[in-house]
């Protein structure tokens, strides 16, 4: 089994409708992160949580949420999808220090139509 | 704030060329530098890192060395094949900081 599982693999949607994107890893980590790719702008972080308790706010996390269920699940929501959201999400995992890179999931591709 | 600067691609090479990918960044204090690579369809793999100054990564024949005095971690491989056709990401991680911040990625494709 991977170490950072998301689901769905790929997903299609129409405007207006809530969705959830779920992670789940087995690496034990504390910290887990969602991130956004789109072309030409690399990887951009949406939420990010520290902890079950600690979730905090990235760079473009408006129109997103996130629920923190356990200390393995970490899922994204979008509350009411725009085609401008449309876009391959990452969730990751590290262990704590910066000397300690990121575990990644395979990706969900969305598009919302 | 931190950022990370990326050679823009895409760039193509042949088999057996050699291969350099410029990465340079700003940050405060020493951090942690990296190196991934996202094979099509796939996530982000971690290809290398370098902790400290002067620590030279190395992996899969690819290797990147950690330049404070030009703020660079340039990305080389002596003879490039094409498995090694993929989207290639510099970060870094700065002490106290714990988020990645990434550069925008350079494409690289390898033609027989």
């Amino acid at each position: 089994d991977a170490d950072v599982t998301q689901t769905p693999r790929n997903r299609i949607t129409k405007t207006g409708k809530r969705i959830m994107l779920e992670c789940s890893q087995t690496k034990g980590h504390d910290r887990m992160y969602w991130y956004r790719q789109d072309p030409g702008l690399g990887l951009r972080l949406i939420y990010y949580s520290f902890d079950v308790k600690d979730i905090n706010k990235g760079e473009i996390s408006d129109g997103y949420s996130v629920s923190r269920q356990a200390q393995a699940k970490f899922s994204l929501s979008l509350e009411s999808a725009i085609p401008n959201q449309t876009a391959l999400y990452f969730c990751a995992t590290s262990d704590r220090g910066e000397d300690y890179g990121y575990t990644f999931g395979s990706g969900t591709r969305l598009t919302v139509v | 704030g931190n950022s990370v600067t990326q050679m823009e691609g895409p760039v193509t090479l042949s088999e057996e060329a050699f291969l350099t990918i410029n990465c340079t960044y700003t940050a405060t204090g020493y951090p942690s530098l990296f190196w991934y690579v996202q094979y099509p369809g796939e996530g982000l793999q971690l290809l290398l890192k370098a902790t400290k100054a002067d620590d030279k990564g190395s992996n899969k024949g690819f290797e990147a060395t950690y330049r404070k005095e030009t703020t660079s971690f340039h990305l080389e491989k002596g003879s490039v094949q094409v498995s090694d056709s993929a989207v290639y990401f510099c970060a870094l991680r700065r002490f106290g900081n714990e988020k990645l911040t990434f550069g925008t990625g350079t494409r690289l494709t390898i033609i027989p």
